[in-house]
């Protein structure tokens, strides 16, 4: 069974950082692109950054470019996601999220963490 | 970048009917289009990829259609089970969701 825990969320000011970590089991972590999407409170869903099974490319949505930055270790199935100068905008539930296919074959995300809250106030 | 839209943004429907969402995308992303299921403080759920693929274990009450800008989701014979927020994305080009369409009971 697919199982994508995320930790690492809590309060933190602005400025700020936070990493947060999503630990994975039931696939075989390393064929699998994998993503941050993140849930403002009362908003829609936007996808945040991606890294590729090799860990060798990442991607990031404009909003946060510069700020975070995503990172894999393959030997312990964990993904992260560094987040620096948190702004209060950043405030959201974040989930770890797996691709449907391997090696970025099928880019739809077919399993999700249960996410993990990220408050930044002040 | 792409950006999605989606209509309506609710909509209010009664166990039975059968519900139409409608995704544009701002270009053409052929049919690099998946469909998602959200509930308050669960995770979403995938239902449709490849604009009209039925992932795994969804009911076949829900269907995708269209290619190019132009999508819908279908979900025939509405469930009390299906009240949520449905989103649309592209992944043609990274990734974007729509502004989530929620579907309410009438």
């Amino acid at each position: 069974e697919v199982q994508l825990l995320e930790s690492g969320g809590g309060l933190v000011q602005p400025g700020g950082s936070l990493r947060l970590s999503c630990a994975a089991s039931g696939f075989t972590f390393s064929n699998y692109v994998m993503s941050w999407v993140r849930q403002a409170p009362g908003k829609g869903l936007e996808w945040v950054s991606a890294i590729s099974d090799s860990g060798s490319k990442s991607y990031y949505a404009d909003s946060v470019k510069g700020r975070i930055s995503i990172s894999r270790d393959n030997s312990k199935s964990t993904l992260y996601l560094q987040m620096n100068s948190l702004r209060v905008d950043d405030t959201a539930f974040y989930y770890c999220v797996k691709d449907r296919g391997p090696t970025g074959s099928e880019p739809a995300f077919d399993f999700w963490g249960q996410g993990t809250l990220v408050s930044v106030s002040s | 970048d792409i950006q999605m839209t989606q209509s309506p943004s609710t909509l209010s429907a009664s166990v039975g009917d059968r519900v139409t969402i409608t995704c544009r995308a701002s270009q053409t992303i052929s049919n690099w289009l998946a469909w998602y299921q959200h509930k308050p403080g669960k995770a979403p759920k995938l239902l449709i990829y490849k604009a009209s693929r039925l992932e795994n274990g969804v009911p076949s009450r829900f269907s995708g259609s269209g290619s190019g800008t132009e999508f819908t989701l279908t979900i025939n014979s509405l469930q009390p089970d299906d009240f949520a927020t449905y989103y649309c994305q592209q992944y043609y080009t990274y990734w974007t969701f729509g502004p989530g369409t929620k579907v309410e009971i009438k």
